[in-house]
């Protein structure tokens, strides 16, 4: 079956420091992959998308996402975490994108919490 | 003003009762969905249109059926209410396959 994953629900980390939110998938054929997040009493807003190409993504608020081929993954990066990063970040995956079939799945969501 | 809205943004209801969701958006796009999000389990796909004339179950489509009015439009309907049905709402729409999700400021349904 086809599915996402993120495998954290909450990730803690300090102002200042790098901060990784994982996402691993498992679709057929090369599907295309997204990050969204959503701030309290709002709707979830694209932060980046994998295509094709180059493996590093950048996107928005200095988000940056690292596609991994061989070992399916997506996972979602920052150098430098701002308390204002603090949300709920989802990973989707769309895949059978060139059939009237096409799908779009999301991972379970990584409640992002970043300390001063 | 936001290009995707949605109307009510909180609704209590009672078990059994008739509730409509409504979406409208200003993007010109085609491609028009409904989630529900539960705590845990992420966004879950109930509909989707890809036209006027062309509406798709998604994931969880049980206990729900959907109308799309115009381009611009599409409701979501419970029938007949049930508490397992609390939750969430987000409408969302895309231009096309592959492309950008832009989701509305969801529906907050309280089924008691």
């Amino acid at each position: 079956a086809q599915s996402v994953a993120q495998p954290e629900d909450q990730v803690n980390v300090a102002e200042g420091n790098p901060l990784t939110v994982k996402c691993t998938y498992s679709v057929s054929g090369n599907p295309y992959l997204f990050w969204y997040v959503q701030y309290p009493n709002r709707g979830l807003q694209f932060l980046l998308k994998y295509i094709t190409g180059d493996n590093l993504v950048k996107g928005s608020y200095g988000f940056e996402a690292e596609f991994n081929k061989s070992q399916t993954s997506f996972h979602l990066k920052k150098p430098s975490a701002l308390v204002s990063d603090s949300a709920l970040y989802f990973c989707a995956v769309n895949y059978g994108r060139f059939s009237s079939a096409s799908k779009i799945i999301f991972g379970s969501g990584t409640r992002l919490s970043i300390r001063p | 003003d936001a290009d995707v809205t949605q109307t009510p943004r909180n609704r209590i209801t009672k078990t059994g009762k008739r509730i409509m969701l409504e979406c409208s958006q200003t993007k010109g796009h085609d491609r028009m969905y409904w989630y529900r999000q539960d705590p845990g389990l992420g966004l879950r796909l109930i509909y989707y249109s890809f036209d006027v004339k062309d509406i798709n179950k998604g994931e969880i489509s049980d206990g729900y059926s959907v109308s799309r009015q115009a381009q611009a439009k599409f409701s979501l309907s419970l029938e007949s209410a049930i508490p397992n049905q609390t939750a969430l709402y987000f409408c969302a729409t895309s231009r096309g396959l592959g492309e950008t999700q832009y989701f509305g400021p969801g529906t907050r349904l309280l089924v008691l």
